[in-house]
């Protein structure tokens, strides 16, 4: 089975700190994704990434970095952490591939909260 | 991506078949339907996809019209842990990015 594992599973943070949100997966997929998600407003993408040391901008990029230095492991940086970023946030990996990269595989989701 | 349509809530009796229908009159010929669940304070989970044919694997099958207007997800026989959200999603093989709508919340009672 697929693992995606996020490294915490609740979180909380000041606002204006730094956050990492980690997350690892087993299965040597090439793409991986971060959403968050809020009542009422679904799943949205924040970033993803194809491949190690690649990224692209989801729909809701801002205030946030990631980082995929190993094919493993991609990260999701909050620069400066402000109380609208409270949130679930979900890290998800796939397979490459026209029809693969839509059956993704989801971590178990990590709660952030900004005071 | 197709828009889709699904009851806000169902009730399901534990052992019982639950059927979940989503509506995708919009749906292109290219595109997918996935579905997906999201059990209570975790990530989602895939289920199963299908483009024409009727699908079944060992967590669900998946019915689809002729038309590809609608598809119903079949769990044959629902247990407690399947009560979750319940997610339709059309889309064509594009991209990454899922849009998971409301949902269908399925309650699994004793």
């Amino acid at each position: 089975d697929v693992k995606v594992t996020q490294s915490s599973r609740y979180l909380v943070k000041r606002t204006g700190e730094k956050v990492f949100l980690e997350c690892v997966q087993d299965m040597d997929h090439e793409n991986m994704f971060w959403y968050r998600q809020d009542p009422g407003l679904g799943l949205r993408l924040i970033y993803f990434s194809y491949d190690v040391k690649m990224k692209e901008k989801g729909d809701i990029p801002e205030g946030y970095s990631v980082s995929r230095e190993k094919k493993e492991r991609f990260s999701l940086i909050l620069e400066s952490a402000s109380t609208n970023q409270t949130s679930m946030y979900l890290c998800a990996s796939s397979l490459p591939g026209q029809l693969a990269k839509n059956i993704q595989y989801f971590g178990a989701g990590t709660r952030l909260s900004v005071l | 991506d197709a828009k889709t349509t699904q009851p806000t809530s169902m009730d399901c009796a534990e052992g019982r078949a639950a059927n979940l229908p989503c509506n995708h009159s919009t749906i292109s010929g290219n595109e997918y339907v996935y579905w997906y669940r999201q059990i209570h304070s975790q990530g989602p989970q895939y289920i199963i996809h299908g483009l024409k044919n009727n699908e079944t694997n060992e967590m669900a099958s998946l019915i689809i019209t002729e038309d590809r207007k609608s598809s119903t997800l079949i769990l044959p026989h629902a247990t407690l842990r399947d009560t979750a959200v319940y997610y339709c999603i059309s889309k064509e093989d594009q991209g990454g990015k899922l849009i998971f709508g409301q949902g269908t919340e399925l309650s699994v009672k004793p």
